[in-house]
């Protein structure tokens, strides 16, 4: 059974860094992209970045290009994203999610049940 | 960066009505399309990708249809376990969602 766990929400300052991990299991995990995707309170989903299998390809949404990158851990089995220069607008549930297929721009099959930031 | 337009932003039916929603791309898409339903309190789950192929364990009453920048799903027959919300997604560079269309069932 596909299982996906994110973790490493909390409550942090403007400014301040965090990084999000997401644990998958039930999978080949190196054979698939990886994504983020985040919902702010009572909004609608958005992107946020994405990882090929082999991490050669990476992508981020303009909201967030050239603060948050996501990374893997492939013998770890393990998502990351690491947020930096956080603001207020970055509150949200975040949510990683996987590739259908091997594609990296596959639909997203299976999501986690999201870890929530809060910026204030 | 790929904008997508959905309508109508509600739609109120009852059990056994048939649902039509509709979304449209800035740009063509090809058929690199997909939509998902998210419940309340809930993880999106995938419906529909490639526009029309329908995922594992998703009932027959919902399809999908279109290709470039105009796209459909319809839910043949409702169910008052369809309420919830629907997003189309377009995945020709990366990922961008549409703002979603509420499904109301009453």
């Amino acid at each position: 059974e596909v299982q996906l766990v994110e973790s490493g929400g909390g409550l942090v300052q403007p400014g301040q860094s965090l990084r999000l991990s997401c644990s998958a299991s039930g999978f080949t995990f190196d054979d698939y992209a990886m994504h983020w995707v985040r919902q702010a309170p009572g909004k609608g989903l958005e992107w946020v970045s994405g990882i090929s299998g082999n991490s050669g390809i990476v992508g981020s949404a303009d909201s967030v290009k050239g603060r948050f990158t996501s990374s893997r851990d492939n013998a770890k089995k393990t998502l990351y994203l690491q947020m930096n220069n956080l603001m207020p607008e970055d509150t949200a549930l975040y949510y990683c999610a996987k590739a259908l297929r091997t594609g990296r721009t596959d639909p997203f099959d299976y999501w986690g049940p999201g870890t929530l930031v809060t910026v204030s | 960066e790929i904008v997508l337009t959905q309508s109508p932003a509600t739609l109120s039916l009852s059990p056994g009505e048939r649902a039509t929603l509709s979304c449209r791309a800035s740009q063509g898409v090809g058929t690199y399309f997909a939509w998902y339903q998210q419940k309340r309190g809930q993880a999106p789950r995938l419906l529909i990708y490639d526009a029309f192929n329908r995922a594992s364990g998703i009932p027959a009453r919902f399809s999908g249809s279109g290709s470039g920048t105009d796209f459909t799903l319809t839910i043949s027959s409702l169910e008052p376990e369809d309420s919830a919300i629907y997003y189309c997604q377009q995945r020709s560079h990366w990922a961008t969602f549409g703002q979603g269309t509420r499904v109301e069932v009453k």
